[in-house]
């Protein structure tokens, strides 16, 4: 079974860095894109970006670049979303999703959602 | 950059049919999407390629794309489908949008 897993919600200061993990099973990590999506309170669905596991070559929303790093661990079985500076305004559900190997591709997996906090 | 719209609000109700639409220059010309996000879940994809159904998805969910708008239809709709709907398309190769979701309301 299929199963993308995230790690759990954060709590942080402004300025602070953080990163969040995904962690795929069930299937061969490599064989598929994966992407972050960011989801404001109350607000729809944002594509932050994507990375190929198999070599690390990552796309992202021009309205997220430079703000965020998504990348693979060494275990390529861990894509990670990271932050070294922290705003207010990165407060929302974050969630990672599987690209399909359709052309075009779709999400076809998500996670469950990682909720990140930012206040002082 | 490339935008969809959707209507931010579709009511519909219980066993008639729900439309809900999504517009985008020479969107018919690409693939549409659709998901489906009820509240506190994880979104699920219902449509993919405008007019395929993943295995476990129900008959009731069609999709269509032509000219500048895609379209999802709910026939039958049931108190269940009550949920936000996203359309979702490449603007590029490498780069996705989504539109800005359109809550379904079945009363």
């Amino acid at each position: 079974e299929v199963q993308l897993v995230q790690s759990g919600a954060e709590l942080k200061k402004p300025g602070e860095s953080l990163r969040i993990s995904c962690t795929g099973s069930g299937y061969k990590i490599t064989s598929y894109w994966i992407s972050w999506v960011r989801q404001m309170p109350g607000k729809g669905l944002e594509w932050m970006g994507r990375i190929d596991p198999r070599n690390s070559y990552t796309d992202y929303n021009p309205s997220f670049q430079g703000h965020v790093t998504i990348s693979v661990d060494e275990s390529i079985t861990t894509v990670d979303l990271q932050w070294s500076s922290l705003k207010a305004s990165d407060s929302a559900m974050y969630y990672c999703a599987r690209l399909s190997n359709d052309q075009p591709s779709y999400f076809d997996y998500w996670g469950q959602g990682t909720l990140v906090t930012v206040s002082s | 950059s490339y935008e969809l719209t959707q209507p931010p609000s579709v009511s519909v109700s219980p066993g008639q049919t729900a439309s809900i639409t999504c517009s985008g220059d020479k969107l018919g010309y690409k693939y549409a999407f659709w998901y489906q996000q009820k509240p506190g879940q994880s979104p699920v994809v219902v449509i993919y390629q405008d007019t395929k159904r993943p295995s476990g998805v129900p008959e009731r969910f069609s999709g269509s794309n032509s000219g500048n708008t895609a379209t999802l239809t709910i026939s039958g709709t049931l108190a269940m489908d009550e949920a936000d709907y996203y359309c979702q398309a490449w603007d590029s190769t490498t780069s996705v949008v989504f539109g800005g979701g359109t809550k379904l309301t079945v009363l």
